[in-house]
């Protein structure tokens, strides 16, 4: 069965900080990597994706991930984080063969201190 | 124009209800989802429809009843509500049931008294 992990349960930073988020997954076979956000009250929204190709994806807002297959991981990361960052940011995995069915991480909270 | 919505926003009911929570696309998906987010964020996937087919049902309980009229709606039905199905409902459509970026809705944040 598929999983994920998110280890880091809650991140504090203050602007301007460089955040990186870490993100393993656990699945036999080929897969589909996501990164959502989910604003304050929001529903969630596609951040990056990463299907096959260039492992460095970038994202909107200036995020961006780096899938590492070796490792298991798709670490999201950040350069210079703002206030409006502030959000619950999720993982996710689908295999590439097979139902869409989306297996999300626990989440990680950041709140950015400006 | 909203992408994916839902209503109600809010449900407040009590043990032993019936209730409904609606969604509606526009994006002309043909896959639309049913996602439970609990009170510790997790986010699990319930149901899944492909042309108003249902082709993915997690273990979820017989009183969690979903139902496609057409490809552009997904309704839920929760029968005989429990304290433990308080949680936020998601709905989120895809273009197909193969592998692609889900869209969505705003929520439905039910709480059972």
């Amino acid at each position: 069965a598929q999983s994920v992990s998110q280890h880091n349960h809650h991140v504090i930073l203050s602007e301007a900080a460089s955040l990186e988020l870490g993100c393993n997954y656990s699945y036999g076979g080929t897969v589909n990597l996501f990164w959502y956000v989910q604003y304050p009250g929001q529903h969630l929204q596609l951040l990056l994706k990463y299907f096959s190709g260039d492992p460095l994806v970038k994202g909107i807002k200036g995020f961006e991930a780096e899938f590492i297959k070796s490792k298991f991981s798709f670490n999201l990361r950040k350069p210079s984080v703002q206030w409006s960052d502030t959000a619950e940011y999720f993982c996710a995995v689908t295999s590439q063969t097979g139902a869409n069915n989306l297996f999300f991480g626990t989440g990680t909270r950041l709140t950015v201190i400006p | 124009d909203t992408a994916v919505s839902q209503t109600p926003k809010y449900l407040v009911t009590q043990m032993g209800n019936d209730k409904s929570i609606k969604c509606e696309q526009n994006l002309g998906h043909d896959t639309m989802y049913w996602y439970k987010q609990d009170s510790k964020k997790f986010l699990k996937i319930m149901f899944s429809y492909n042309n108003k087919e249902l082709i993915i049902n997690e273990t979820v309980p017989n009183r969690f009843s979903p139902k496609s009229p057409d490809k552009a709606h997904l309704n839920l039905h929760i029968n005989s509500l429990e304290l433990g199905d308080s949680a936020v409902y998601f709905c989120a459509s895809s273009p197909s049931f193969l592998p692609y970026e889900q869209y969505f809705g705003p929520g439905t944040r039910l709480t059972v008294t």
